[in-house]
């Protein structure tokens, strides 16, 4: 069964980055694009962008640009999310899903928390 | 495209029927999912194309509408349904998400 199971929680500095990780089983990790999604409380659930890990091709929400770095890692079937030069408006918990045609799976989220 | 769904909060018994609005600021087609958010699970695609039940999605629920306005509407309630539902369009990037709906019981 298809199963996408991210990192655990984050503490981080402001300033700072932070990479999360997001492993997939139970289909071809190189077929399907991976999303990237960030839920704040009271903000909603927003699109960070996608990577097709097939060959790398990312697309990402004009408003992430230069905040996060999707990369993925075929040998070990896991995506990846770098975000930089945190500030207190990065903390969230960042869902990654899969996409075929919508998410059809979801991982259970990571919770960053950006706080001196 | 911005997604504005209605209510916000819902409450309502075991047994009844609800409905859950989502209004896009454009026409969408009908490229339009509707998920369901519970603490400690990952969120569970319903619907997708505005209308097509996920493969194991409960006939109780159903989707419509086309263009601007869709509906998601969940028959006879059963505990395991309250949760929060979000709509989401991809009909266009960046990818929108509805504001979501808490559903809880009465």
């Amino acid at each position: 069964q298809v199963q996408l199971q991210q990192s655990g929680a984050e503490l981080v500095k402001p300033g700072s980055s932070v990479k999360i990780s997001c492993k997939a089983s139970g289909y071809t990790f190189t077929s399907y694009d991976m999303h990237w999604i960030k839920q704040q409380p009271g903000n909603g659930l927003e699109w960070i962008g996608w990577i097709y890990p097939g060959n790398g091709n990312t697309k990402y929400n004009q408003k992430f640009n230069g905040k996060a770095t999707l990369t993925a890692d075929k040998s070990s079937s896991t995506a990846y999310m770098q975000l930089s030069s945190l500030t207190s408006e990065d903390s969230a918990v960042y869902f990654c899903a899969r996409w075929d045609y919508t998410f059809d799976y979801w991982g259970q989220g990571v919770m960053v928390t950006v706080s001196s | 495209v911005q997604m504005t769904q209605s209510p916000s909060y819902l409450a309502a018994s075991p047994g009844e029927s609800v409905s859950i609005s989502c209004k896009a600021s454009k026409s969408i087609s009908n490229n339009l999912a509707w998920y369901q958010e519970k603490p400690g699970k990952a969120n569970k695609l319903l619907i997708h194309s505005g209308s097509t039940l996920q493969s194991g999605t409960p006939s109780r629920f159903s989707g419509s509408g086309s263009g601007t306005d869709f509906t998601l509407t969940i028959r006879s309630l059963e505990s395991e349904d309250f949760a929060v539902y979000y709509c989401q369009q991809y009909n266009e990037y960046p990818l929108t998400f509805g504001s979501g709906t808490k559903l809880e019981i009465k």
